[in-house]
């Protein structure tokens, strides 16, 4: 049972304009959330975070928004870089318990 | 500083063989170690997590075991590799609060 879903398994944006990677998760219980990076034959990078106390957090040219009521999050990336090319997961972890729970995973190809 | 090391980063292995990865953190104390596994096109999944020496929690059933012999060091085995187990290893540490730092994963192909 997935319970973190990427339904964008890609997205190609221009260089300079904005990329929206979006995230879905349907177990109320979560309530931290993080985006991570992954390079091909590397290990994930820590992007942004966000609690569940919050609806948005920035960080540079990237913000993490979550709407807890649709059980959303989303990245947005501004602007867009050909270096951002990359796959983009999304995770979640309830209040209780050590584990994270990751999407599928949505690969952006930023266009020069 | 803390850092996480991870062994070996390419391996091709028959059917049948056996596994051993391994990780070590450097930089911090009684860590929570993670080992996850990405599979082609699917995300990270949750393999074994450990809080202690000794203690191994496993999330998914399958052919594949933990151990924590040393407080920073954590080790994925297999008696013998299916087919099924090919695909992208990684081993974790958290801090609290936060999130995982990885280590560089290694690509495991069973041939």
């Amino acid at each position: 049972d997935q319970q973190v879903k990427q339904n964008s398994p890609s997205l190609s944006v221009q260089e300079g304009r904005i990329s929206i990677l979006n995230c879905d998760y349907t177990n109320s219980m979560f309530d931290y959330f993080l985006w991570y990076k992954k390079y091909p034959a590397e290990g994930p990078t820590f992007l942004i975070s966000i609690s569940s106390i919050k609806d948005k957090n920035e960080d540079g040219r990237f913000t993490v928004f979550l709407n807890k009521s649709a059980k959303h999050l989303s990245l947005h990336i501004v602007p867009s870089q050909p270096g951002d090319s990359a796959v983009y997961f999304c995770a979640a972890s309830p209040y209780t318990g050590n584990q994270f729970y990751f999407g599928t995973g949505t690969s952006l190809t930023v266009i020069p | 500083s803390q850092t996480i090391h991870q062994w070996p980063a390419t391996l091709v292995q028959p059917v049948g063989s056996p596994l051993s990865l391994e990780c070590t953190v450097e930089g911090t104390s009684n860590p929570n170690l993670y080992w996850y596994r990405q599979a082609a096109g699917r995300g990270l999944q949750l393999l074994f997590y450990s809080v202690g020496i000794g203690q191994i929690s496993s999330e998914v059933p399958q052919n594949l075991s933990a151990s924590r012999p040393q407080d920073r060091q954590f080790i994925l085995s297999s008696k013998k590799l299916l087919l099924s187990d090919s695909g992208f290893y990684l081993c974790a540490w958290r801090e609290r609060p936060g999130g995982y730092t990885f280590g560089s994963g290694t690509r495991l192909t069973v041939v």
